[in-house]
């Protein structure tokens, strides 16, 4: 039984880096079948997809985050990591880490989210 | 790719049918996922490729749609069912959520 939890500091200083970790039992972070991303909800808001990672670290990104964000994964430890820079109050959410199912489908890929983590708050305030 | 959600909320009754839909701004074939979100929990995973119901959830739900218009339908809500629900858009990066429908208790 797949499990994703999110770790780290729930409150970050403007200007500074929020950082998160996110753990995966239960499965392997190496598997081909997939990929692993960070998706965020503002209080009150709809869902926003960060970025994602495959195991061999190739990546993608949300274009309007792009320049502050940075993700990786340590096959060792079996985790994956978000690094979101120059946070703003803008940047207050819950942060969920996710496993994304790649199926082979049309034209190319299809890829979503299967399993979320339970999702940590993050408030970015002095 | 934007994804525009209609309605933003209803509300309904258990046992009632309920349809959502979900227009694209442009086509994504049946690049297509709906989740179902719980006040305080994580989305859960109902449909992906516009119509395929994912493994244990409910045969009441299902999904349709291929290009830029798509639905959601419940075919007889039940009180478990009272939730936000979310399409996405799997067809281009960067993968886009719709704003939401909060199906509430009438």
């Amino acid at each position: 039984h797949l499990q994703l939890q999110e770790s780290g500091p729930g409150l970050v200083k403007p200007s500074e880096t929020l950082s998160l970790t996110c753990n995966v039992s239960g499965g392997s972070i190496s598997s081909s079948a997939y990929y692993w991303g960070w998706i965020r909800q503002p209080p009150g808001k709809g869902l926003e997809w960060i970025a994602s990672v495959f195991y061999s670290g190739r990546t993608f990104f949300n274009p309007s985050l792009k320049s502050r964000v940075t993700i990786s994964v340590d096959t060792s430890k079996n985790q994956f990591s978000l690094k979101l820079s120059s946070v703003t109050a803008a940047d207050t959410a819950v942060y969920y880490c996710a496993r994304l199912n790649v199926l082979t489908f049309l034209e190319w890929p299809l890829v979503f989210v299967d399993y979320w983590g339970q999702g940590t708050l993050v408030t970015v305030s002095s | 790719i934007q994804l525009t959600q209609s309605p933003s909320s209803l509300s309904a009754s258990v046992g009632d049918r309920v349809t959502i839909t979900c227009r694209a701004s442009q086509g994504i074939s049946s690049y297509l996922a709906w989740y179902q979100q719980k006040p305080g929990k994580a989305p859960k995973l109902l449909i992906y490729a516009a119509s395929t119901l994912q493994s244990g959830v409910p045969s009441r739900f299902s999904g349709s749609g291929s290009g830029t218009d798509f639905t959601l339908t419940i075919s007889s809500l039940q009180p478990e069912d009272f939730a936000t629900y979310y399409c996405q858009q799997l067809n281009t990066y960067p993968l886009t959520f719709g704003g939401g429908t909060k199906v509430e208790i009438k």
